[in-house]
């Protein structure tokens, strides 16, 4: 099964508001509200920061919000702040019983 | 607070095996599944297997499906991955993910890092 589409890169000013798509298909994406996205700095391991399509974890920001529409799930993140800098993985549950995950964006602060 | 904290990489032989384990503390073990996600050097996340809470249903990402075995041990509140007829394309750092709802990876270990060369 192929990964899930994002967009390579994305960047945005501090202040900003910024969105990634993740794109899949009507067996994965599409079939269920089971997308996640992580978060990853360099050297460390990923961090969970939403789940279920839109939920966020204890502790994690509410200026990242998460939402889907058909096949295509997006992740926002308003107010930018240099930190925000990471990159960034979408993935979901398949009806094939699976995980499957995006090909991750880096996010600049410019 | 929960940690995991894996264990077992290595280097090893195109064609040879490694049993990866991952310990976990601070959390009931048996309430949540498990799975095992590989990151290679300079890319992407990749999912490769989960179990569930009890242990009755495994799953397996394509590229690994008859080569790697999940398990659980709940009496040790372990997780292991049985990696046999490895492959350069094995090579990655492997973590142990906790899942708390389909595919929703709340807390991970640090990684061990398995590189498969010939």
């Amino acid at each position: 099964q192929s990964a899930l589409t994002q967009p390579a890169s994305v960047s945005g000013s501090p202040g900003q508001s910024i969105t990634i798509s993740c794109t899949g298909s009507s067996r994965d994406v599409g079939a269920y509200n089971y997308v996640s996205w992580y978060q990853q700095y360099p050297g460390k391991a990923p961090k969970l920061v939403i789940y279920s399509v839109s939920n966020r974890p204890s502790g994690v920001s509410n200026r990242f919000s998460g939402s889907k529409s058909g096949n295509t799930a997006s992740l926002t993140i308003s107010g930018l702040q240099a930190e925000d800098e990471a990159d960034y993985y979408c993935s979901s549950y398949t009806t094939s019983n699976l995980g499957i995950f995006g090909g991750g964006t880096k996010l600049t602060v410019l | 607070e929960v940690q995991l904290v894996e264990s077992g990489g290595g280097v090893v032989r195109t064609g040879g095996s490694l049993r990866l384990s991952c310990g976990a503390s601070g959390y009931t073990f048996t309430n949540h599944g498990m799975s095992w996600v590989r990151q290679s050097p300079g890319r992407g996340l990749e999912w490769v297997s989960g179990i569930s809470w009890n242990g009755d249903s495994t799953s397996y990402a394509d590229s690994v499906r008859g080569r790697f075995t999940i398990s659980r041990d709940d009496a040790k509140h372990s997780l292991h991955l049985q990696m046999s007829s490895l492959r350069a394309e094995d090579t990655a750092l492997y973590y142990c993910v906790r899942d708390i709802d389909y595919i929703a990876l709340d807390s991970w270990g640090q990684g061990t890092m398995v590189t498969v060369s010939s």
